[in-house]
């Protein structure tokens, strides 16, 4: 079957740095993407990932290892407006998003 | 002008009725996506549509439909809602290729439909 891990819950402090984790386990991969969601909001897209690296993005970077099937989102200098889901979700052979749960990140004065 | 629009933001009703759900895109996308996401915050595919393939999750019940009267719409009708329907119900789209023609699924979401079924 098909699977994608990732932490369910995090807290961090604003102005520091946080790495949520995103495993997966997919028939076929075309790429991987990160979402924002904050409560009651539709997901946002931040990043899309197909080659081995990171990809930075102002605070935010992505990183793919497709070897280990692993990535990870980086948020630096954490502000209160970070607190949201992060969703995982990635392309399968046939161009299919699989979606992880989502982590919650909590960010505290 | 918003990208992917649904109405309602909001639906209340009773067990047993039959509701509708629209959905529209000015993007030109080719793509068009149902999902539901629980209490648990989980999001879960429903439907993709486009002009050539509607593809369904297995696990949806068939009192669930898709109606897509052109590319740009693609409606979500709910016959004999239940309890367990409660739910907000996002609307995506999304463009096949990117500028190079490489197979790309960037989704752009709807605000979202909270059904609430009493």
């Amino acid at each position: 079957g098909q699977n994608i891990d990732q932490p369910t819950e995090m807290t961090a402090t604003e102005g520091a740095i946080v790495q949520i984790n995103c495993t997966y386990q997919t028939s076929g991969f075309n790429g991987l993407f990160w979402y924002q969601q904050h409560a009651g909001e539709a997901p946002t897209f931040l990043s899309y990932n197909v080659l081995d690296g990171l990809e930075e993005k102002g605070r935010f970077s992505s990183f793919l290892s497709r070897s280990k099937g692993y990535s990870y989102l980086l948020l630096k200098e954490l502000q209160m407006k970070d607190s949201a889901s992060y969703l995982c979700a990635v392309m399968d052979s046939n161009y299919q998003l699989i979606w992880g749960a989502g982590t919650k990140l909590i960010i505290k004065p | 002008d918003t990208a992917v629009s649904q109405t309602p933001k909001y639906l209340v009703t009773q067990m047993g009725n039959d509701k509708s759900i629209k959905c529209e895109q000015n993007l030109g996308h080719d793509t068009m996506y149902w999902y539901k996401q629980d209490s648990k915050k989980f999001l879960k595919i429903m439907f993709s549509y486009n002009n050539k393939e509607l593809i369904i999750n297995e696990t949806v019940p068939n009192r669930f439909s898709p109606k897509s009267p052109d590319k740009a719409h693609l409606n979500l009708h709910i016959n004999s809602l239940e309890l367990g329907d409660s739910a907000v119900y996002f609307c995506a789209s999304s463009q096949d290729l990117d500028q190079r023609g490489a197979p790309y699924n960037e989704q752009f979401f709807g605000p979202g439909t909270r059904l609430t079924v009493l």
